[in-house]
């Protein structure tokens, strides 16, 4: 059973729009969440993370939601450019409670940015 | 700075050879952990280190052994390689336990035929 999900595999917008990529998670004691970007043939880098105390993070161009009774995050890019062309992967920890502090993933949605 | 470096970048390998996956990061953090990526499923967690000499199993452990001898050295082996075991293998990092974010190496891509 995955713990973290995301539904949708691919997503196309256009240069300048808004990009919404959504990420569900089933465990409650994740308190933790963070979006990661993943380039062909390397590995994942970090882009934004959210706790579970807030319902919003912003960073530049990136802004990260979170929706904890209906245990839901997005991350929105405005604007959306070529560059941002990549998979994201949404990833969730339990903090201080899980002993090894690992990242649960989803499984990626792969954004294409057309100019 | 090279912060989480994997060796080799690229591996194949017959079905039933053995091989070793270095990770080595220079951020001294204490936790340290072995993820393998297939198409669809996101990455899944093999082995982690909560610290040196210390190792614990994650999601997908069977068929993997690894050791933490140094603080800055994270070892996956393969005993009896299986076609199943084909993926790319990352390594990651993370500072301390709790809300801090976990950094990865450049990926190993392994073909078992």
């Amino acid at each position: 059973d995955q713990q973290v999900k995301q539904n949708s595999p691919s997503l196309s917008v256009q240069e300048g729009r808004i990009s919404i990529l959504n990420c569900d998670y089933t465990n409650s004691m994740f308190d933790y969440f963070l979006w990661y970007k993943k380039y062909p043939a390397e590995g994942p880098t970090f882009l934004i993370s959210i706790s579970s105390i807030k319902d919003k993070n912003e960073d530049g161009r990136f802004t990260v939601f979170l929706n904890k009774s209906a245990k839901h995050l997005s991350l929105h890019i405005v604007p959306s450019q070529p560059g941002d062309s990549a998979v994201y992967f949404c990833a969730a920890s339990a903090g201080l409670t899980n002993a090894g502090n690992m990242l649960t993933f989803g499984g990626g949605t792969r954004l294409m940015v057309k100019p | 700075n090279a912060g989480v470096t994997q060796t080799p970048k690229f591996r194949v390998l017959k079905t039933g050879q053995s091989m070793t996956l270095l990770c080595a990061q220079d951020m001294n953090h204490e936790y340290m952990y072995w993820y393998r990526q297939d198409p669809g499923m996101g990455l899944r967690l093999i082995h982690y280190s909560v610290g040196e000499g210390t190792t614990a199993k994650g999601e997908v452990p069977d068929g993997y052994n690894v050791s933490r001898l140094k603080k800055q050295n994270f070892l996956l082996g393969l005993e009896s390689a299986a076609p199943s075991q084909t993926s790319v293998y990352f390594c990651a990092s993370r500072l301390i336990r709790g809300y801090t974010e976990a950094f990865f190496g450049q990926g190993t891509r392994l073909t078992v035929v």
